[in-house]
């Protein structure tokens, strides 16, 4: 229950093309939805994130869509760029009640943009 | 900026030493967090810390101790280093989880080799 489903491991898409990646979950506890980018040689960061009252989020050329009922959510990079070459990391989140928390992750897309 | 930083970059070890590994930042944060990252698996929870001397255990925490003495400093303890920990460690850190955005900040990484 307290894991999270990320597809595909690895992705190639043309410059301009539109990768998409999935995600899904199994514990409703989860209120917090977001998604990291990491580049080789650095640590994660955040890229986007969302909450389950809503179901897209748009931050310039990255796009959430959020499935409740389906328990599954999405990451579209729109017009991909090369420099937009990285891996993605989903990750959920639940309310532990005060300030404590942390984060659940996927097992991560390699993404490449090719020229 | 917000900065987390780890002490070593690269370290090579061998098996039956112990290994420390460090992590400062720089944001009086009260959460820290270290994860470890390998290929296919993605980030996966060693041990978090809420609070000065307070101490969580994550998903994988069998083989591994955490410190926290001092708020902005998190060490990450492997009392005997064996083979199947050679890995890349990554430390984070965040601000209380509430109800809106929340982000974890990470350092840049301790690829720690185990001979």
């Amino acid at each position: 229950q307290q894991q999270v489903k990320q597809s595909p491991q690895s992705l190639i898409v043309q410059k301009g093309g539109i990768p998409i990646i999935n995600c899904a979950y199994e514990n409703t506890a989860f209120d917090y939805f977001p998604w990291y980018q990491q580049f080789p040689g650095k640590g994660p960061a955040l890229l986007i994130a969302i909450r389950p009252d809503v179901s897209e989020k748009k931050e310039g050329r990255f796009t959430i869509s959020f499935n409740k009922s389906a328990k599954q959510f999405s990451l579209h990079i729109m017009d991909s760029q090369p420099g937009d070459s990285a891996t993605y990391f989903c990750a959920a989140s639940k309310d532990y009640g005060g300030s404590q928390g942390n984060l659940i992750f996927g097992k991560g897309t390699k993404l490449s943009v090719k020229p | 900026d917000v900065k987390v930083t780890q002490s070593s970059r690269y370290l090579v070890k061998r098996t039956g030493e112990k290994v420390f590994l460090e992590c400062v930042q720089d944001m009086d944060h009260e959460n820290m967090f270290w994860y470890r990252q390998d290929p296919g698996l993605g980030l996966r929870l060693i041990y978090f810390s809420y609070d000065v001397k307070m101490k969580e255990k994550g998903d994988i925490p069998e083989g591994y101790s955490v410190s926290r003495e001092k708020k902005e400093r998190f060490s990450l303890i492997l009392e005997s280093a064996s083979t199947n920990q050679t890995s890349m460690y990554l430390c984070a850190s965040s601000p209380p989880r509430d109800r809106g955005f929340w982000e974890l900040f990470f350092g840049e990484g301790s690829r720690l080799t185990v001979l």
